[in-house]
């Protein structure tokens, strides 16, 4: 059975960096193919996806966001680690993280609860 | 970028009619297109992918066609439990892109 859950600060402050932790069960991030992303929510929005973090350790990112963005994975601890720097209120958003279908599929069948992050002074 | 665009932002339906959701991408997406359903409070839930193929645990009630940029969901058959926004995904040009959802509501 396949589970993802993130975690991190609820709040964070304008320019500050946001750490999220995605912890997950059910698969291996060292097995082909296999892929964990990170997606966002505005409240009352749409989703927008952030990154992507492969088997391989190839890293995908929205160029939107691409230079605030970094993607980390520990294979052994099953973690998967999101850095965004200079935090800005628009910023706010309900974070996922989510397991890939796989290699030519890159849509996402697992989700964790997700986790709403609040950027205020 | 890709830009996905549904239609129309709300439907509303009675129990047992069918729905049937729009997708538009800008450009071609070929097959590489996913619909989710989300609930209120809930993470999205894979519904298709691959324009046509039922992801695991999905009743044979929803269904997807199309190829290229225009793409459709169909949910035959409408119950309660389906009121949520349905958003489309695609997967065919990075960025991954999200549509801005389609809201169905039954009544």
């Amino acid at each position: 059975q396949i589970t993802l859950k993130e975690s991190g600060p609820t709040l964070v402050k304008p320019t500050q960096t946001l750490t999220l932790t995605c912890t997950f069960s059910g698969f291996s991030l060292s097995t082909s193919g296999v892929g964990v992303g990170w997606i966002r929510q505005p409240p009352g929005k749409a989703l927008e996806w952030l990154a992507l973090i492969c088997w391989d350790d190839d890293k995908r990112y929205n160029p939107s966001l691409k230079s605030r963005l970094t993607l980390t994975k520990d294979t052994s601890k099953n973690h998967v680690v999101l850095t965004m720097t200079n935090m800005d209120p628009v910023d706010t958003a309900t974070y996922y993280c989510a397991h890939r279908v796989g290699r030519s599929t890159s849509c996402y069948d697992y989700w964790g609860q997700g986790t709403l992050v609040t950027v205020s002074s | 970028e890709i830009v996905l665009t549904q239609s129309p932002g709300t439907l509303s339906f009675s129990p047992g009619e069918r729905a049937d959701l729009s997708c538009r991408a800008s450009q071609s997406v070929s097959s590489y297109l996913a619909w989710y359903q989300q609930k209120p409070g809930q993470a999205p839930r894979l519904l298709i992918y691959g324009a046509s193929s039922r992801a695991t645990g999905i009743p044979d009630r929803f269904s997807g066609s199309g190829s290229g940029t225009d793409f459709a969901l169909t949910i035959s058959r409408l119950e309660p439990e389906d009121s949520a926004v349905y958003y489309c995904q695609q997967y065919g040009s990075s960025p991954l892109t999200f549509g801005q959802g389609t809201k169905v509501e039954i009544k």
